[in-house]
């Protein structure tokens, strides 16, 4: 079957430095996306990675190694405004998106 | 452009009872989806339609119908609503398929089946 991992939960301080990690098994794989989802809201897009390697924007960054199945968020600087879900899905080798169940991240001041 | 709508925001059913969810998008996407989303569950997609007049099953269609007589609009229906069907419903779009292809999503419908 198909398979996205990822914690539940994370805390983090305000201007500190934290990592998502991402573990998938899944048929084929396209690409890998994070989304962010602040409670209530509508996910909205991070980032893409698709090739081994660290992709930069801004405060965040996202990591990919294909051959450990693995993939990482990095946010910088957290502000109180990053709090919210960090949804990590993957593309199969039909095009579908298979999502993880989300990890909800607390920033404490 | 406001993006992708949904209508409604909210909705109180009672088990047996019919509804339709309606999602318009303004950004000519070809690709449109509807998803649910759960409490510690991933999202997970109903169906989707590839363009105008064509709609596809996706990991969990089973008492949900769909209709994508216009590119813009992609209606869910429930004909028979069930208490198992309390979620948070999500339609997205997209430009076409591919690899990179980010998806942009409605802001939701919250439904409770009584």
């Amino acid at each position: 079957g198909q398979n996205i991992d990822q914690p539940t939960e994370m805390t983090a301080t305000e201007g500190a430095i934290v990592q998502i990690n991402c573990t998938y098994q899944t048929s084929g794989f396209n690409g890998l996306f994070w989304y962010q989802q602040h409670a209530g809201e509508a996910p909205t897009f991070l980032s893409y990675n698709v090739l081994d390697g660290l992709e930069e924007k801004g405060r965040f960054s996202s990591f990919l190694s294909r051959s450990k199945g693995y993939s990482y968020l990095l946010l910088k600087e957290l502000q109180m405004k990053d709090s919210a879900s960090y949804l990590c899905a993957v593309k199969d080798s039909n095009y579908q998106l298979i999502w993880g169940a989300g990890t909800k991240l607390i920033i404490k001041p | 452009n406001a993006g992708v709508t949904q209508t409604p925001k909210f909705r109180v059913l009672k088990t047996g009872q019919s509804m339709t969810l309606l999602c318009a998008q303004d950004m000519n996407h070809e690709y449109m989806y509807w998803y649910r989303q759960d409490p510690g569950m991933g999202l997970r997609l109903i169906h989707y339609s590839v363009g105008e007049g064509t709609t596809a099953k996706g990991e969990v269609p089973d008492g949900y119908n769909v209709s994508r007589l216009k590119k813009q609009n992609f209606l869910l229906g429930l004909e028979s609503a069930a208490p198992s069907q309390t979620s948070v419903y999500f339609c997205a779009s997209s430009e076409l398929e591919g690899q990179y292809n980010e998806q942009f999503f409605g802001p939701g419908t919250r439904l409770t089946v009584l």
